[in-house]
């Protein structure tokens, strides 16, 4: 089974209001990444966070994540239309061998 | 353009026959990864390579399943045999470090 879940499994916001979503894992891991899947196509890295690290930004981005519980959430602050897309977690275990989870899908209406 | 690409971008066959994607990686990535994604699921994970040496294989892989990287560059990966069940989108990514770098991907379509 898949390392990651993500939670909730679809989201739906008005464009402007923050999204949240969070993704739990079962086993130690290198680094956590979010990448985002829009509709039938390949995933594209978003921001990646190590295990040594509790919180990260990039742009409308806040990543954090709490190793004791073994969790990380993705923050998207003021969204966009844009921003509508399926959002995976994906943790790196020592061995370099990724694990997704099922994902978050996002929409955000115009 | 520079990034990973994938052929066919789409693939429908008879259960039975074989097929073979090809993966061509970002240049000066040495690792290559096969991914299986089926409808509303995320990615998961067949197998993946360091240059040509082919590290880790997942259990879910049946010996139906082969992938080659040779010379370190491009990849193949054959389904022999077809099976309905087979039918998904097959992602390939590759890497240099931690960040991958995913293509569009073949679907799949076992008839």
């Amino acid at each position: 089974s898949q390392q990651g879940e993500e939670d909730p499994q679809a989201l739906s916001i008005q464009e402007g209001e923050n999204a949240t979503m969070n993704c739990s894992y079962k086993t130690s891991i290198n680094n956590l990444q979010w990448y985002r899947q829009n509709s039938g196509r390949g995933l594209v890295h978003l921001i990646l966070i190590r295990s040594n690290e509790r919180e990260k930004h990039s742009g409308r981005l806040r990543v954090t994540l709490d190793t004791s519980k073994k969790s990380s959430s993705l923050l998207i602050t003021a969204s966009r239309a844009a921003d509508t897309a399926s959002y995976f977690c994906a943790t790196e275990d020592n061995f370099n061998k990724f694990y997704f989870g099922s994902g978050t899908k996002l929409n955000v209406k115009p | 353009d520079t990034g990973v690409s994938q052929n066919p971008r789409h693939k429908i066959t008879k259960r039975g026959q074989n097929v073979t994607f090809r993966c061509d990686p970002i240049s000066e990535h040495n690792r290559l990864y096969w991914y299986r994604q089926t409808l509303g699921q995320g990615p998961e994970f067949l197998t993946y390579f360091q240059n040509e040496a082919q590290l880790e294989k997942s259990r879910l892989l049946s010996d139906r399943f082969s992938a080659e990287r040779p010379k370190g560059s491009f990849s193949t990966l054959e389904i022999q045999r077809t099976e309905q069940g087979d039918s998904a989108m097959y992602l390939c990514a590759s890497s240099s470090s931690e960040e991958q770098f995913f293509g569009p991907g073949t679907r799949l379509t076992v008839l």
